[in-house]
């Protein structure tokens, strides 16, 4: 079965540096991706982690424990238009990918 | 290439009609998926195939749920006899093997 657990809503500040985690149980792990989506849009690819370890790209940073089931999504100077919902995602055999439900992230000034 | 697109944008519909969702795909992806997101949620899966075959679908989905690509390059969703529940956005997204998603801007479903 697949079981993805992540935080409902996070609340930053502009400038700030948020981490976002994520816990999964995936029967055929191949790897996890994490989206970007903002109110009314459609996701927006981000991150793709296969290997433990940490993957930086930008402001964003995606680190993966495939023997812990876990994962973290770090945005760093964070900006009003980050807020939006961020999925956690992991892939099972045949890559096909399965969604939490999301965790909100409001940023303040 | 302009990315996924799907069509029509919005569909209003009343219960017990038939409806057909179009997308298409980015030419060179192999794979297209559809989701189906409700308010709050994540995506949920609901189908995909690889080239022409439809490799997997949801046991989620009900028989009133259809999906085609029968030439490995756009898709119809169909869904038979709408009922409320089926109100939502569907979502079409393509990509290579292993590779992440592109999502089209989906299809909002209004069943009334």
């Amino acid at each position: 079965g697949q079981n993805i657990d992540q935080p409902t809503e996070m609340t930053a500040t502009e400038g700030a540096i948020v981490q976002i985690n994520c816990t999964y149980q995936t029967s055929g792990f191949n790897g996890l991706f994490w989206y970007q989506q903002h109110a009314g849009e459609a996701p927006t690819f981000l991150s793709y982690n296969v290997l433990d370890g940490l993957e930086e790209k930008g402001r964003f940073s995606s680190f993966l424990s495939r023997s812990k089931g876990y994962s973290y999504l770090l945005l760093k100077e964070l900006q009003m238009k980050d807020s939006a919902s961020y999925l956690c995602a992991p892939t099972s055999g045949g890559f096909k990918t399965i969604f939490g439900a999301g965790t909100r992230l409001f940023v303040k000034a | 290439d302009t990315g996924v697109s799907q069509d029509p944008r919005h569909k209003i519909t009343k219960r017990g009609q038939n409806v057909t969702f179009r997308c298409d795909p980015i030419s060179e992806h192999n794979r297209l998926y559809w989701y189906r997101q409700t308010l709050g949620q994540g995506p949920e899966f609901l189908t995909y195939f690889q080239n022409e075959a439809q490799l997997e679908k949801s046991r989620l989905l009900s028989d009133r749920f259809s999906a085609e690509r029968p030439k490995g390059s756009f898709s119809t969703l169909e869904i038979q006899r709408t009922e409320q529940g089926d109100s939502a956005m569907y979502l079409c997204a393509s990509s290579l093997t292993g590779e992440g998603y592109t999502f089209g801007s989906g299809t909002r479903l209004t069943v009334v």
